[in-house]
């Protein structure tokens, strides 16, 4: 199964901060045809988890240019331009190149 | 407004059977791939299986292949997942999600408690 690998688990932030999320994984999520399938998600407290972004970069529907993702191969980012209160929650990485889809460990995001 | 609905959950004990239900509305059903997601404290955010459109092609984690099915209705808009030969491992909520090559969608989660 394809590791990933989520930095750091717990990220302590103030409102308005820049804040930044590493997922790795064990192996190339680059599928044959170029694209590929790495998404990042957010689990509010005691909410279903959303999706944010999905093929590294694209913003799903209605979530904030605020949130931006890079990467590529194995090694991938997401970034948080200026932290608000909406925004803490437990941040979750997948990968759904190749089966099993694997979550990462979560990256708690909370206030200082 | 995308809506997915699960139920079907509760108390079981191991080895016994139980079949989740997820019903969908706000988007034609029938043009999209759908899945089950589950959660623990422990484990995290675990995939656990995932349908083609017409119901044709199906696919498993390891550790549920032969014992759990996933189905779907497109005349009802609803996907099914029978769980057969449950252990105090899959203890979970377990969540009903729309699957493209992502999970757009998902419902609010039912609890399934394997315990005797």
């Amino acid at each position: 199964d394809v590791v990933m690998t989520q930095t750091p688990l717990s990220l302590p932030v103030s409102l308005g901060d820049q804040a930044s999320i590493s997922c790795r994984s064990s192996q190339s999520l680059v599928e044959s045809n170029g694209n590929t399938h790495l998404h990042w998600y957010l689990q509010k407290p005691g909410q279903l988890p959303q999706l944010l972004l999905y093929k590294v970069s694209n913003r799903f529907s209605g979530v904030p240019d605020r949130f931006s993702g890079s990467g590529s191969e194995t090694d991938f980012i997401l970034k948080i331009s200026r932290v608000e209160s909406e925004d803490l929650g437990v941040y979750y990485c997948l990968q759904s190149t190749h089966l099993p889809y694997t979550f990462g460990a979560g990256t708690k995001l909370e206030l200082k | 407004e995308v809506q997915l609905v699960e139920s079907g959950g509760g108390l079981v004990q191991p080895g016994r059977s139980l079949k989740l239900s997820c019903a969908a509305s706000g988007f034609t059903f029938s043009n999209y791939g759908m899945a089950w997601v589950r959660q623990t404290p422990t484990k995290g955010l675990e995939w656990v299986a995932s349908i083609s459109t017409g119901g044709g092609n199906t696919y498993y984690r390891d550790s549920v292949k032969g014992r759990f099915t996933i189905s779907r209705d497109n005349a009802k808009n609803t996907q099914y997942l029978q769980m057969d030969s449950l252990r105090s491992e899959d203890t979970a909520t377990y969540y009903c999600a729309r699957h493209r090559y992502y999970f757009d969608y998902w419902g609010q989660g039912v609890m399934v408690t394997v315990s005797s």
